[in-house]
């Protein structure tokens, strides 16, 4: 079956720009995980959903950053006013349902490049 | 806050050699988990440990819950050259156990 994809897979932006990073997580996943992985780091938690619902987004740098689910499924993670610091490459996750008991399956990311 | 540490930082081997790497933290964790990434990929499970003192396997890893509750153990033996790649040692934060940290990883290079 299908894994996570994201897309686009290189994104290359402006200082200042809008982007917008989707998620389609796996078929019949209820929870969604969003991470950013910068250069020789691990993945650092950004938000989690549990159905539409942003269950924690506590790990979201700032106001500039946002993401929806509105139906439950795909998911768009919203960068206003890009900066250079936001380079990165940013993970979508997906797992059966919320709970570090549950496998998280991850996409292949997005690299994000602010110039 | 909780952190993970990891070492060593990178390594470089012969094929057929043994690895060792481990991951530590100063505070406690009540899972442990290990994944992969390679290049250009998201990170995979490899292992999940769940009990202090478990010793689990997956093939030719083997991991290690420390009973301390602090820290955890890799081991990889006979290495393969699709071993190369960047293992990460992770765990569910105390204050929410939907959220995992990670640590910094081990790079992990190869040699035919």
């Amino acid at each position: 079956g299908a894994g996570v994809s994201q897309t686009p897979s290189n994104k290359v932006t402006e200082k200042g720009k809008y982007v917008e990073l989707r998620c389609d997580p796996i078929s019949g996943h209820t929870a969604l995980y969003w991470y950013r992985q910068s250069l020789g780091q691990g993945p650092e938690f950004l938000i989690y959903f549990q159905g539409t619902g942003a269950a924690d987004d506590s790990g979201l740098p700032n106001d500039r950053f946002f993401a929806v689910r509105p139906e439950g499924s795909v998911s768009t993670l919203k960068i206003q006013r890009t900066e250079r610091g936001d380079s990165a490459v940013y993970l979508c996750a997906s797992s059966q349902v919320a709970g570090s008991l549950y496998e998280q399956y991850f996409g292949p990311g997005t690299r994000l490049t602010v110039t | 806050g909780q952190q993970l540490n990891q070492s060593p930082q990178s390594m470089f081997i012969q094929e057929g050699e043994d690895v060792s790497m481990n991951c530590t933290s100063s505070s406690i964790f009540n899972t442990w988990l290990w994944y992969k990434q390679e290049p250009g990929e998201g990170p995979v499970l490899l292992i999940a440990l769940y009990k202090a003192g478990e010793l689990t396997s997956n093939g030719r890893l083997t991991a290690q819950f420390g009973i301390t509750r602090k820290d955890s153990f890799l081991n990889i033996s006979a290495s393969i050259p699709s071993d190369v790649g960047i293992y990460f040692c992770a765990g569910p934060l105390k204050t929410s156990y939907d959220k995992v940290i990670f640590g910094p990883g081990t790079s992990l290079s190869v040699i035919p």
